[in-house]
């Protein structure tokens, strides 16, 4: 049981460049979010999905998609990579009965 | 707005001390609260609060939520230097979303 994983570990981009960074849970979770944390601001909702098939905007949307793939993943990408993306983000998955939420091991993303 | 707002930023204690972590919101359709620790990666669950005046327990740690007043505090006694982290406070609402406040950070000397 991994619970939440992430890939990649770290990534280094140039402005412009594309990628999309990977989430799998495996504890049958209903809801998935991506967040990101900055340095005195706290984490802060980019998008989250609900179930399978749904997907909507969190406080911070501008500048990425996601695609809940099936129940297990979900994938934040990045078209057109800016400095001000540079973070670490997390993706979450949630369990409905207890409202906690599980993250994952995290992505630290520089843009050059 | 809604925001959830955490205090001090910042402290620094010694081991065996007792320590108060503050945590205020103004969320609408509040659900829950929940407390996590933060060491160098993710978030780790601690507690959380959907009732008033219920105080939760796990070993040294405990939290319990106002709801009058909107604030929740989080209380570590003995502190040890393995407690040394940032410890965030964030409120459910609306459907699953959380709001998150910018943490506490905790350093516990020897």
């Amino acid at each position: 049981n991994a619970g939440v994983t992430q890939t990649p570990k770290f990534q280094v981009l140039k402005t412009g460049q594309s990628m999309t960074l990977q989430c799998a849970q495996d504890m049958n979770h209903n809801s998935m979010y991506w967040y990101r944390q900055d340095p005195g601001m706290g984490l802060r909702l980019i998008y989250y999905s609900a179930s399978e098939g749904t997907t909507d905007k969190g406080e911070v949307p501008n500048g990425y998609n996601v695609s809940r793939l099936n129940k297990r993943e979900f994938s934040l990408r990045l078209e057109s990579a800016a400095p001000s993306q540079t973070s670490v983000y997390f993706c979450a998955s949630g369990d409905r009965t207890t409202d906690t939420q599980y993250f994952g091991p995290g992505t630290r993303l520089t843009v050059l | 707005e809604d925001k959830v707002v955490q205090s001090p930023l910042s402290l620094v204690v010694h081991e065996g001390d007792t320590v108060t972590l503050n945590c205020s919101y103004e969320v609408t359709n509040f659900r829950s609260l929940l407390w996590y620790k933060q060491e160098k990666k993710a978030p780790t669950f601690l507690f959380m609060l959907t009732s008033s005046g219920i105080e939760k327990k796990s070993g040294r740690l405990s939290s319990i939520l106002d709801k009058k007043e909107l604030f929740s505090i989080l209380n570590i006694t003995a502190t040890q230097t393995g407690d040394s982290a940032v410890y965030l406070c964030a409120v459910l609402y609306n459907t699953d979303k959380l709001i998150f406040g910018t943490g506490t950070r905790l350093q516990v000397f020897p």
